[in-house]
């Protein structure tokens, strides 16, 4: 167990709607990751959050939108969604910014879109 | 950019015996860490082994151990006495030393099968 928790594991919905992904990383973590994984382009790095504030920005559409909360957990909004959407969504978190700060994955969640 | 490959999208080895997964980087920085990662069926990213690139030695844990050579950019996965649970996707990842995107970069990932 990394100590990462993701909510929920696994979601279905259809295109058009807007879905919300939790993270609560593990204790005294400041930094949160966002990446995402898919069959095509692999895993990719999304966005990243320090201490509440964005700190780095990737292949992040302008449809999906991203937060850490002052309780340092992270909620990534994908909304107007598309069957392209749809694949495993990693949080990680590390206890600073660092490169030497090991980042530890969340279990991930299943976007299923119909 | 950064970028990171893995040649191999398959391999398979059996068990007890000894594999290596390879990976090679390019980067135009001259401090950098680089990792591997395995991902098992159930789906979680766990954290293999780590190099700092200003260490010449390699590093080690356990099983594993990589094989560093920063002049040619290549950082290759050594697993011996391979076990039926060493079976999972393999990612090579890059990560710059400094400035303020701290992201991972990854490979395209090898898939490794444990033969009985």
């Amino acid at each position: 167990d990394s100590g990462v928790t993701q909510t929920p594991k696994h979601l279905i919905t259809a295109t058009g709607q807007r879905v919300t992904l939790r993270c609560s990383p593990r204790s005294g973590d400041l930094s949160v990751y966002w990446y995402q994984q898919s069959l095509d382009q692999g895993l990719q790095f999304l966005i990243q959050y320090y201490n509440g504030e964005e700190r780095a920005k990737g292949n992040i559409l302008e449809r999906f939108s991203a937060q850490q909360f002052p309780d340092l957990h992270s909620e990534l909004n994908l909304s107007s969604l598309e069957l392209g959407d749809s694949a495993l969504y990693f949080c990680a978190s590390s206890s600073g910014g660092l490169a030497k700060n090991i980042q530890y994955f969340g279990a991930g969640t299943r976007l299923s879109v119909l | 950019a950064q970028t990171v490959t893995q040649s191999q999208p398959e391999m398979s080895v059996q068990e007890a015996e000894t594999v290596t997964l390879s990976c090679t980087y390019d980067t135009s920085e001259s401090d950098y860490y680089l990792f591997w990662y395995k991902q098992p069926p159930s789906r979680q990213m766990i954290l293999v082994i780590r190099q700092e690139a200003y260490k010449q030695q390699n590093a080690t844990e356990n099983r594993f151990s990589v094989n560093f050579q920063k002049a040619a950019k290549s950082f290759s996965l050594k697993i011996s006495d391979s076990q039926l649970g060493d079976a999972a996707m393999y990612f090579c990842a890059y990560r710059n030393y400094g400035g303020s995107q701290g992201n991972l970069i990854f490979g395209k990932g090898t898939k490794l099968s444990v033969k009985p």
